[in-house]
């Protein structure tokens, strides 16, 4: 059974760069077909797609936070990663790590929190 | 941008009663690439329904897909306990993808 496992800093400084992992377990991230994806929630708040990355290595970005992501992924380690530069408080959030085929999201990891803050 | 818009925003149900949450988009959405998510307070969300009807792996038949273009339906035939969550919308087109805000189903 495929798990995904967010691990990162839960606290990141305005202006900062936040950096979180996902782990995959249970299946290789070198399969085809799908592509492995950030998703996060501001306290309360809805959803937000941030963004995917192919086993490719092509990467499809939120146009609106575009300018200040980058998701790579480490094959070798079977994890994939999230930055996210220039924080702000409107970027407190859980953040989400799923994987994604035909567009839908299944499964998800637990999710972690992460606060900006000084 | 899809813009996806749910509504009611809070639906007030007693257990056994029929949930009917609707999905509107901005701009067709093609069914197969409409979902439903069901999260739970703390949880991550749960994926309900993909292609707009199809059912994902240990989902109970009360829970049902409809819907085409711009305007899909989630719903739920008899409320059980478990069931009193939010549930949200998605559409993925042209590698962009977005929710929407979501409907909360409560206990009345």
């Amino acid at each position: 059974q495929l798990q995904l496992q967010e691990s990162g800093s839960g606290l990141v400084k305005p202006s900062q760069t936040l950096s979180l992992t996902c782990a995959v377990s249970g299946g290789s991230i070198s399969s085809g077909g799908y592509s492995w994806s950030w998703i996060r929630q501001p306290p309360g708040k809805g959803l937000e797609w941030i963004g995917y990355i192919y086993h490719s290595g092509s990467t499809y970005y939120n146009p609106s936070l575009k300018s200040r992501v980058t998701i790579s992924v480490d094959r070798s380690k079977n994890q994939f990663s999230l930055k996210l530069s220039s924080v702000t408080a409107a970027d407190t959030a859980v953040y989400y790590c799923a994987r994604q085929r035909a567009g839908q999201f299944d499964p998800w990891g637990q999710g972690t929190l992460v606060t900006v803050s000084s | 941008e899809i813009v996806l818009t749910q509504s009611p925003g809070t639906l007030s149900l007693s257990p056994g009663e029929r949930a009917t949450l609707s999905c509107r988009a901005s701009q067709s959405v093609s069914s197969s690439y409409l979902a439903w998510y069901q999260q739970k307070p703390g949880q991550a969300p749960r994926l309900l329904i993909y292609g707009a009807s199809s059912r994902a792996t240990g989902i109970p038949d009360r829970f049902s897909g409809s819907g085409s273009g711009t305007d899909f339906t989630l719903t739920i035939s008899r409320l059980e306990p478990e069931d009193f969550a939010v549930y949200y919308c998605q559409q993925y087109g042209s590698s962009a993808l977005t929710f929407g805000g979501g409907t909360k189903v409560e206990i009345k």
